[in-house]
């Protein structure tokens, strides 16, 4: 079964500041990885995904985050975050082989970015 | 534009009371899934619907069904809610074969 680790249940920061949230994976299968991020009361936005191709991938609002096989990570960074960036953030792992043609997302169990002034 | 769409957004139901949440969806999605998630917690998948094939999952307790009379339409009904299936219910579409998934806004359930 496929799992996912993030370490780090809060992560405070000042603004303009850098900011790495870790995420660790186990899979036995082609990997492909997800970052969600959550505001508060709402559903779950796509922030950036890695199915394959190059391992650093970005998303429109400065989030990068890169996938290390040899380390199973796919740590999320930003080098200068906003307030605005203040939020839930999940990582997730997909089974693509789910039986009924679907696929099973498993996410960690969170880490609560707050940005402060 | 194209979308997946909760309603209530917000549930009130007493203890014991069946309770209906909706989801739709303007995406055309084949594949539309019902996620629960409870305070602090990583969403848990509940279910699916494969066009019109539900896939249950293991753990998922007889207390929640799903109904899906059509592409747009997914219901989850709870039939008997108890206080700890408050929690937020979260609706995504997918195609099947890509690993993508939409999420609704979802419905944040309160049992009294």
């Amino acid at each position: 079964a496929q799992s996912v680790t993030q370490l780090d249940s809060q992560v405070p920061v000042f603004e303009e500041a850098p900011v790495e949230l870790r995420c660790n994976y186990s899979s036995s299968v082609s990997v492909y990885l997800f970052w969600y991020v959550q505001y508060p009361n709402q559903g779950l936005q796509l922030l950036l995904k890695y199915l394959s191709g190059s391992t650093l991938v970005e998303s429109i609002n400065g989030f990068e985050a890169e996938f290390n096989k040899s380390q199973t990570s796919f740590h999320l960074r930003k080098p200068s975050v906003h307030i605005s960036d203040t939020a839930e953030y999940f990582c997730a792992v997909s089974d693509p082989l789910l039986g009924g043609g679907g696929n099973k997302l498993t996410f960690g169990t969170g880490t609560q970015l707050k940005v402060e002034l | 534009d194209a979308m997946v769409i909760q309603n209530p957004r917000y549930q009130v139901t007493q203890f014991g009371k069946p309770v209906t949440l909706s989801c739709s969806q303007t995406l055309n999605h084949n594949v539309m899934y019902w996620y629960q998630q409870k305070s602090s917690q990583a969403p848990k998948l509940l279910f699916h619907y494969y066009d019109k094939d539900f896939n249950n999952e293991a753990d998922t307790p007889d207390n929640f069904q799903s109904r899906r009379p059509n592409t747009s339409f997914c219901f989850l009904d709870i039939r008997s809610p108890g206080l700890g299936d408050a929690a937020m219910y979260l609706c995504a579409t997918g195609v099947a074969g890509y690993n993508e998934q939409f999420f609704g806004p979802g419905t944040r359930l309160t049992v009294l």
